[in-house]
């Protein structure tokens, strides 16, 4: 069974611009959730997803949000990139016994 | 918000000992725990789940959970260089047993000495 895949996998942008990122879940997996790591927050919640539905929601501001579609792809969209959004951006995918499974992330660098 | 303690190390385990690894949590409510190990650049890797009180063996792996004190371990038995890594505890972040993201402890840089 083929993993979580994340496009793009490196991303560079200068601020003010916006980014979007691509998440494909585990086959029959319904639920994908969102995570920001930097070394020094650790990994953070953003968001998660089901059945195109946000069910949950971390503490980030507005300019961070996603979507899911129907064959259960996610998106998440950062608008006015900030220095501070320089981060891996990590998709998992979870199975119906909550255990989440990651992708290999994209590595933002936002100049 | 919930809170996922774990000491940040580095700990360092001789090659074929046993590494144990601790990890505290704030809310009592919690009933479903992760392990997971990150090595350096990559994305992290589930390695243990653990649901209720006690121990569960995995290979060389034992998650050990007390809710009572609210705390889960992950030990590792015959050590190899190839367990360093840094090893994340993960709760969900709704214990209202709906959608859960994870709420991350900051991991246990774990290191191997051959």
């Amino acid at each position: 069974k083929a993993g979580v895949t994340q496009t793009p996998r490196y991303l560079i942008k200068t601020r003010g611009q916006q980014v979007t990122l691509s998440c494909s879940p585990i086959s029959g997996h319904r639920s994908v959730s969102w995570y920001q790591q930097t070394p020094g927050q650790g990994l953070q919640f953003l968001f998660e997803y089901f059945s195109e539905t946000q069910r949950n929601k971390g503490n980030f501001p507005g300019r961070f949000s996603g979507r899911q579609f129907s064959n259960s792809r996610s998106e998440m969209n950062v608008s006015t990139l900030e220095l501070g959004d320089s981060a891996l951006y990590l998709c998992a995918s979870s199975n119906l016994a909550g255990e989440q499974f990651f992708g290999p992330g994209t590595r933002l660098t936002v100049l | 918000q919930k809170e996922v303690e774990q000491n940040s190390g580095p700990l360092s385990v001789p090659e074929g000992a046993i590494a144990s690894l601790n990890c505290t949590y704030s809310d009592r409510v919690s009933q479903s725990f992760f392990w997971y190990r990150q090595y350096s650049g990559k994305s992290p890797e589930l390695i243990m789940s653990i649901y209720s009180n006690g121990d569960k063996e995995d290979g060389r792996f034992t998650a050990q959970l007390n809710k009572a004190s609210q705390y889960v371990s992950l030990l590792i038995r015959d050590s190899q260089p190839s367990d360093s890594a840094t090893y994340l505890c993960a709760v969900p972040s709704d214990s209202g047993g709906g959608a859960d993201g994870l709420t991350f402890g900051k991991g246990t840089h774990l290191i191997i000495q051959p």
